[in-house]
């Protein structure tokens, strides 16, 4: 599996924007990126995913780079509620997801 | 919106007996999946099941472990003979359809505690 690399902690306040970068030097052309995060005592939850082309749902947006060796999750305004540990995953050919040590976003009223 | 759900929420055992963790699936999902997450440490895949039978396992999933579907709704892990380093947080995940292009729905987990 293709690495990511993802700054350990990340900080905001609220209301504001968040940008989330991962860098994926190494990903192939068939790579999907994939965003879960895991607040607090829970169980990891899906954000979003793309593979070439800009994405956006109602959590947040991704941007993707057009060498697709970079991305950007992008909350357009945090909550206390979106302080969690940000995953970038990238997939290809597998069901399975690896987790990384992913970003620490802390969010401050 | 439609979860996974996972029982019990919080198991206490001694080393060297069976836990049977439970997870009711998405209803129309078909892809089942096992993690677990160790205090402090990442989420880490143990095993894959579709169309009962292993899809995928991890150097994890020794043969302490056994999953099934007995009934054709809950999806059990079991942990033969427990031991103390599989104290952890175990969740389940479930998926509509094959892929990479899908996303996965996670449970709220099991947190076993082996003493």
């Amino acid at each position: 599996d293709a690495k990511t690399t993802q700054p350990n902690s990340m900080e905001s306040n609220e209301e504001e924007p968040v940008h989330l970068p991962c860098n994926h030097s190494t990903i192939s052309g068939t790579d999907y990126i994939h965003w879960y995060r895991q607040l607090p005592s829970q169980g990891p939850e899906y954000v979003i995913h793309g593979l070439t082309s800009n994405v956006n749902n109602r959590m947040a947006s991704l941007a993707i780079a057009e060498d697709r060796k970079s991305s950007t999750l992008i909350l357009h305004r945090a909550t206390l509620r979106d302080a969690a540990v940000y995953y970038c995953i990238l997939k290809y050919n597998t069901d399975k997801l690896i987790f990384g040590t992913g970003t620490r976003l802390q969010v401050f009223p | 919106e439609p979860e996974v759900t996972q029982t019990p929420s919080h198991q206490v055992t001694q080393m060297g007996q069976e836990v049977i963790l439970r997870c009711v699936p998405i209803s129309n999902h078909l892809y089942f999946y096992w993690y677990r997450q160790i205090l402090g440490q990442k989420v880490e895949f143990l095993v894959s099941f579709y169309n009962n039978e292993i899809s995928e396992k991890s150097e994890i999933f020794d043969d302490q472990f056994s999953v099934e579907r007995p009934d054709g709704s809950n999806f059990t892990l079991k942990i033969r003979s427990t031991k103390l380093e599989d104290s952890a947080m175990y969740f389940c995940a479930t998926r509509i359809l094959q892929g990479t292009n899908t996303e996965a729905f996670f449970g709220q987990g099991t947190r076993l505690t082996v003493v």
